[in-house]
């Protein structure tokens, strides 16, 4: 069975522009969490979303933003992009609505910002 | 605001040790901790734990929860090369939101 899709794998973006991540979640699991991961910062939750509605969202400024379609699979974006923008952005998907389950992440994109 | 902490940050130890990385947590309406091996890539689920006391165990990993002290430990037995990696906790709560540490850093040289 497949696993988390995440695309693009890699991404360099000049800041200012904006950046659009897309996440496959495994067939079946209708949740999916983004993450932000940096080495100075660890994982920092961004936000997370069950039946197209998001759930809970961490403290990041209003420039991320995310949704999640009807089959589940989500996008990111990312406005005005900064250089601390600059990260590995890693999805996971749960079955349930809940972490009873564990998450399954994808791969992550890589961002660079320059 | 919710708080994950784990300890030590780094750790190298010699192939056969064995090795006890800590997990310790303030989150509100606690619902289970985690722990995730992460290597070159994304983080792979190891555990999830949800009761206190009870050992959960996969070969030579196995991890505990203590809910009364709030934390967990995560030991690894006759450690391998194989085993090195940053090795992430994570506290989910019933509001379906979850917190990770900042890892721990295992090294194991052979």
């Amino acid at each position: 069975k497949a696993g988390v899709t995440q695309t693009p794998r890699y991404l360099i973006k000049t800041r200012g522009q904006q950046v659009t991540l897309s996440c496959s979640p495994i067939s079946g699991h209708r949740s999916v969490s983004w993450y932000q991961q940096t080495p100075g910062q660890g994982l920092q939750f961004l936000f997370e979303y069950f039946s197209e509605t998001q759930r809970n969202k961490g403290n990041f400024p209003g420039r991320f933003s995310g949704r999640q379609f009807s089959n589940s699979r989500s996008e990111m974006n990312v406005s005005t992009l900064e250089l601390g923008d600059s990260a590995l952005y890693l999805c996971a998907s749960s079955p349930g609505q809940n972490t009873n389950y564990g998450y399954t992440f994808g791969s992550g994109t890589r961002l660079t910002v320059v | 605001e919710d708080k994950v902490v784990q300890s030590p940050l780094s750790l190298v130890v010699h192939e056969g040790d064995t090795v006890t990385l800590n997990c310790s947590y303030e989150v509100t309406n606690f619902r289970s901790l985690l722990w995730y091996k992460q290597e070159k890539k994304a983080p792979t689920f190891l555990f999830m734990l949800t009761s206190s006391g009870i050992e959960k165990k996969s070969g030579r990993l196995s991890s505990i929860l203590d809910k009364k002290e709030l934390f967990s430990i995560l030991n690894i037995t006759a450690t391998q090369t194989g085993d090195s990696a940053v090795y992430l906790c994570a506290v989910g709560t019933n509001a379906g939101k979850s917190t990770f540490g900042d890892g721990t850093t295992l090294t194991v040289k052979p």
